[in-house]
């Protein structure tokens, strides 16, 4: 009963370099969602997918891409990494909105940028 | 601009008596508001949710009730007990797109139930 599984854990990056965040999900959700979360802030959308193939930008898209080729599937890239994105990143999943909405997260990838 | 605010930081509360965490949002377009819990090192966990059209819903030692016209929400823990002691993130939904409806958190305020 994995739910959602999040790729890697933790990572450690010098600026510039790239990296992906994998996010994936056996509940055959539909909506999936990437966060971040920064100290007193909450947790701030980065990009979100309603489906298999489609993306959108959250409110904190700049600086990241995002992939949903596949339902279980969300990427999460950083192409050229700032220090700004040191942060903690969390992927959810929920199969749809009101009632449906309740979103299920992974545990989590601490990512810091040197 | 924060939409959703939880203005206490931090919280504690003794073992057996009521925890209150409090939530004002100020977007009359939310409709749908969720609690979520969060230990150090795990993703948020969902706890109990309740829609705008309701004033209140209960789920065992946990209640949530909504005051609409103060855009108020607040998350009743009793009795609460130690294992309680976490990060709980207030969320306030609102529909945006005919697929999407918004999802904004709050800053969260930290619990800790002191034995």
């Amino acid at each position: 009963n994995a739910g959602v599984t999040q790729t890697p854990k933790f990572r450690v990056l010098k600026t510039g370099q790239s990296m992906t965040l994998l996010c994936a999900q056996d509940m055959n959700h539909e909506y999936m969602y990437w966060y971040r979360q920064d100290p007193g802030m909450g947790l701030r959308l980065i990009h979100y997918s309603v489906g298999e193939g489609t993306t959108a930008k959250g409110e904190v898209p700049d600086g990241y891409n995002v992939s949903r080729l596949k339902k279980q599937n969300f990427l999460l890239g950083l192409e050229s990494a700032a220090p700004s994105q040191t942060s903690v990143y969390f992927c959810a999943s929920s199969y749809g909105r009101g009632a449906l909405a309740i979103q299920y997260f992974g545990a989590g990838t601490r990512l810091s940028v040197l | 601009d924060q939409q959703v605010k939880q203005n206490s930081p931090s919280l504690s509360v003794q073992e057996g008596r009521i925890s209150i965490l409090n939530c004002d949002y100020t977007n009359s377009m939310f409709d749908y508001f969720l609690w979520y819990k969060k230990y150090p090192a795990e993703g948020p966990t969902f706890l109990i949710s309740i829609s705008s059209i309701k004033d209140k819903n209960e789920d065992g030692r946990f209640t949530v009730f909504l005051n609409k016209s103060a855009k108020h929400l607040s998350l009743h823990i009793v009795p609460s007990q130690p294992g309680d002691s976490a990060v709980y993130f207030c969320a306030a939904s609102a529909r945006v797109k005919t697929s999407y409806d918004k999802v904004i958190f709050g800053p969260g305020t930290s619990l800790s139930v002191i034995p």
